[in-house]
């Protein structure tokens, strides 16, 4: 159960679009399309903006968007808002196990 | 609406015990899986255990097989999580989600409950 790997921090000035990767292996995203997003503001808890790679729940704005690519699953977050300013989590489904990744803090700037 | 409410988080020295419970309303509990999710002061997001609708399959994070045990009664609408042989290395916050459609995405989650293990 290694942790997926996220890019510590990113960032991007409001109105642009930002991607953030996360790199697994052929035993979680690479084997499965049920990687999720979620986003986590200072002192909250975690919030759901994607599930099976690229879909949204109810609510969250289609700037979310979610793919991904052999081993490498992708969060962009288009028309960036001083509100998306945040840690952002992947995880993935391991077979009957979940893996997170390590997070990146998004900036805007 | 849907809620989660943890409790029973505190301080523990090592090698102690602690159980931590989780609330449900507002959703058919019986109908869902449940997870604890926990995260480190200042550190990311670490998958803990998983248990099924029916209580019937549960699965770990290596870090906590055979330390840790969740269950759930269908009956109060609540899970648990017997924590035993504690370390410093269990402290933070531990937070119950909803499991969610295919590939365990978590989408509903509790406050969170801060379990400090210390001499």
């Amino acid at each position: 159960q290694s942790a997926l790997t996220q890019p510590p921090s990113a960032s991007g000035s409001p109105g642009q679009s930002v991607t953030i990767s996360c790199t697994g292996s052929s035993s979680d995203v690479g084997a499965y399309n049920y990687v999720s997003w979620y986003q986590q503001h200072p002192g909250k808890a975690p919030k759901l903006i994607i599930y099976e790679v690229s879909k949204r729940p109810s609510g969250v704005p289609d700037r979310f968007s979610g793919s991904k690519s052999g081993n490498t699953a992708s969060l962009t977050v288009s028309g960036l808002q001083a509100e998306d300013e945040a840690d952002y989590y992947c995880s993935s489904y391991a077979g009957n196990l979940v893996v997170f990744g390590g997070g990146t803090k998004l900036t805007v700037l | 609406q849907v809620q989660l409410v943890e409790s029973g988080g505190g301080v523990v020295q090592p090698g102690r015990s602690l159980r931590l419970s989780c609330a449900a309303s507002g959703f058919i509990f019986s109908s869902y899986g449940l997870h604890w999710v926990r995260q480190a002061p200042g550190k990311g997001l670490e998958w803990v255990a998983v248990i099924r609708f029916d209580g019937t399959n549960e699965y770990y994070a290596d870090s906590v097989k055979g330390r840790f045990t969740i269950s759930r009664d269908n009956s109060k609408n609540t899970m648990d999580l017997q924590m035993n042989s504690l370390r410093a290395e269990d402290t933070g916050v531990y937070y119950c989600a909803r499991d969610a459609y295919s590939g365990h995405p978590m989408d509903y989650w509790g406050q969170g409950t801060l379990v400090t293990v210390s001499s």
